[in-house]
């Protein structure tokens, strides 16, 4: 089974800390992905990664920032919290298009407060 | 660009009731189609897909779904619903062609099961 591991479920920082979300597969995925789900809104793509070194914005991308130094491994950083940034976060990751379109796997997601 | 749509923000059920839940996609091309489901406080969890095929797809947990090219919908059906069904459910497209990545999730429909 995929294993997609996110480092913490709940998590409160303060307006204008830097944040770092971690997520973690097991499944040598090329591709990973965050997500921002919120009320009424559902999932926003936030930032993905088809290769280590390699990102790609998604509809969303304002206020953050990722890294994928490692390929099980891809953070999403926000850079100086801000209260607009409340929300639950959903890293998910899927095999690379190289080996044929599979569906995303993802985490059992972050809250975020920001206060 | 894709979108889709879940017309159906709520339903409420009983339970052994049937369900089925509604989703339409707006593509050029016939997508790769999805369904999760979410548990509150949880992650999304994969219920089934459709690339290509039999157009009636077998999921876990009793779960179904059949793609109508003539209607572009891809709805959820389940014979008799129990109450651990009670859970946002979040339909999703891929783009079938080459070098996609982006999953467009329609915004969900948050299934209530009175017992």
């Amino acid at each position: 089974d995929v294993k997609v591991t996110q480092s913490s479920r709940y998590l409160v920082k303060r307006t204008g800390e830097k944040v770092f979300l971690e997520c973690v597969q097991d499944m040598d995925h090329e591709n990973m992905f965050w997500y921002r789900q919120d009320p009424g809104l559902g999932l926003r793509l936030i930032y993905f990664s088809y290769d280590v070194k390699m990102k790609e914005k998604g509809d969303i991308p304002e206020g953050y920032s990722v890294s994928r130094e490692k390929k099980e491994r891809f953070s999403l950083i926000l850079e100086s919290a801000s209260t607009n940034q409340t929300s639950m976060y959903l890293c998910a990751s899927s095999i690379g298009q190289g080996r044929g379109n599979q569906p995303q796997h993802f985490g059992d997601g972050t809250r975020l407060s920001i206060l | 660009a894709q979108s889709v749509t879940q017309p159906d923000i709520h339903i409420t059920v009983s339970e052994g009731a049937s369900l089925e839940l509604r989703c339409n996609y707006s593509y050029g091309a016939t997508p790769y189609l999805f369904w999760y489901v979410q548990s509150p406080g949880q992650g999304l969890q994969l219920l089934l897909k459709y690339f290509s095929g039999d157009t009636l797809v077998q999921g876990i947990k009793g779960f179904e779904a059949e793609f109508k090219r003539s209607q572009s919908s891809f709805n959820l059906r389940k014979p008799s619903v129990h109450w651990s069904d009670a859970a946002e459910y979040f339909c999703a497209v891929l783009p079938s062609g080459a070098g996609s990545y982006q999953l467009t999730f329609g915004k969900g429909t948050k299934l209530s099961v009175i017992p």
